[in-house]
């Protein structure tokens, strides 16, 4: 098992450019999510799916875009990408059912930034 | 909506002492789950310990163990013979029980540090 992979780990972007951000999981998890983590905030939710074809959005939505068209990948996509959007992002995924507390799985990481 | 606070931004401890940090939450909700994170400098996301609302009994994982009080919606971690493996942020993270919801809600983080 590989867990959660995320490609790139490492990008540079300029101002307008877009770019997708991969992740995938082996698990056959239902329900994966983004998040990103800057500094003295913690780690906010983007974008989430409990299925493929199912996305909803999180807490920080905007300039993000995200699909779900298999159960093992689930791409971010930045459509214009600006300097705010500087950050960590982590890809996560979990089962869901029972038991209800199960543990979400995280992606190594992608440090993104934006000139 | 819920919020989790985490009101040590960095903390500090010495080599084989006990460390608590803490974190407050905020929900109207009475069956939730609640997780301690930790974040070494690899980056990855490691689960430490995990808290079930319903149940009274604190959580315990070898040196890791919760102090949960519901009524003051309170959830602190202590870390027993601190080591040095143990530096590292450490987020406090609430997730509600209800069906559907999968979606974890993080503190800001506790950087830890292990003075040897």
């Amino acid at each position: 098992n590989a867990g959660v992979t995320q490609t790139p780990k490492f990008q540079v972007l300029k101002t307008g450019q877009s770019m997708t951000l991969q992740c995938a999981q082996d698990m056959n998890h239902e329900y994966m999510s983004w998040y990103r983590q800057d500094p003295g905030m913690g780690l906010r939710l983007i974008h989430y799916s409990v299925g493929a074809g199912i996305t909803d959005q999180g807490e920080v939505p905007n300039g993000y875009n995200v699909s779900r068209s298999t159960t093992e990948d689930f791409p971010l996509r930045l459509l214009s990408a600006a300097p705010s959007q500087t950050s960590v992002y982590f890809c996560a995924s979990s089962p869901i059912g029972l038991p209800r507390d199960n543990e979400q799985f995280f992606g190594p990481g992608t440090r993104l930034t934006v000139l | 909506a819920q919020t989790v606070t985490q009101s040590q931004p960095e903390m500090s401890v010495q080599e084989a002492e006990t460390v608590t940090l803490s974190c407050t939450y905020d929900t109207s909700e009475s069956d939730y789950y609640l997780f301690w994170y930790k974040q070494p400098p690899s980056r990855q996301m490691i689960l430490v310990i995990r808290q079930e609302a319903y149940k009274q009994q604190n959580a315990t994982e070898n040196r890791f163990s919760v102090n949960f009080q519901k009524a003051a919606k309170s959830f602190s971690l202590k870390i027993s013979d601190s080591q040095l493996g143990d530096a590292a942020m450490y987020f406090c993270a609430y997730r509600y029980s209800g069906a559907g919801s999968y979606q974890l809600t993080f503190g800001k983080g506790t950087k830890l540090s292990v003075i040897p």
